[in-house]
């Protein structure tokens, strides 16, 4: 089957650092996204990870380790704005879907 | 401008009655995509289409149909055979191949079924 897990929910503060994990056991594996999703809005596009290695994009970077079905999520200088849920999601090999995680919720405190 | 449309945002039906969500859009994208998302929840896949007059069932297809008559346009219609059709639905599209083939999400139908 496919399994995608991360935290349910953080906090943090104002200005610190953070890092949302996903663990993931699929049939194949084709990439890592990670999207950022306000509330009741649609997603966006965050990264996209195919490689082992980390992936930096101004104050959001992305970790994928492929042996350990593992990624992280890294968001520095944390802004109020960044209050938002956060999606882990696989591209499967055979079929060639994407299967997402249930999400991180992310509340930002002052 | 290119992007994704779906329409109406928010929708209200009565119970036993089929809806059509529509889906459209300009990015010349090959695969298009349905999504549930309930609250709380990850985003179910319900169908996908790869290419034009091709769509496959995802893990939560039962009452709900789609056609793909256009490379433009991926319409989802619930059917009364939905046992709970309420929901947040969204609609994506990507290149079907290639290193970017992120997903581009519409902004979503908020369907209420009284």
């Amino acid at each position: 089957g496919q399994n995608i897990d991360q935290p349910t929910e953080m906090t943090a503060t104002e200005g610190a650092i953070v890092q949302i994990n996903c663990t993931y056991q699929t049939s194949g594996f084709n990439g890592l996204f990670w999207y950022q999703q306000h509330a009741g809005e649609a997603p966006t596009f965050l990264s996209y990870n195919v490689l082992d290695g980390l992936e930096e994009k101004g104050r959001f970077s992305s970790f994928l380790s492929r042996s350990k079905g593992y990624s992280y999520l890294l968001l520095k200088e944390l802004q109020m704005k960044d209050s938002a849920s956060y999606l882990c999601a696989v591209r499967v090999l055979r079929d060639d879907k994407i299967i997402f995680g249930k999400g991180t919720r992310l509340h930002i405190l002052p | 401008d290119g992007g994704i449309t779906q329409s109406p945002k928010y929708l209200f039906r009565k119970e036993g009655q089929n809806v059509t969500l529509s889906c459209e859009q300009n990015l010349n994208h090959d695969a298009m995509y349905w999504y549930r998302q309930d609250p709380g929840q990850g985003l179910r896949l319900i169908y996908y289409s790869q290419i034009v007059n091709d769509f496959q069932k995802g893990d939560i297809a039962e009452g709900y149909s789609v056609s793909r008559e256009k490379k433009e346009s991926f319409p989802l219609t619930v059917t009364s055979a939905q046992k709970n059709p309420t929901a947040f639905y969204l609609c994506a599209s990507s290149f079907e191949r290639g290193e970017d083939n992120e997903q581009f999400f519409g902004p979503g139908t908020r369907l209420t079924v009284l």
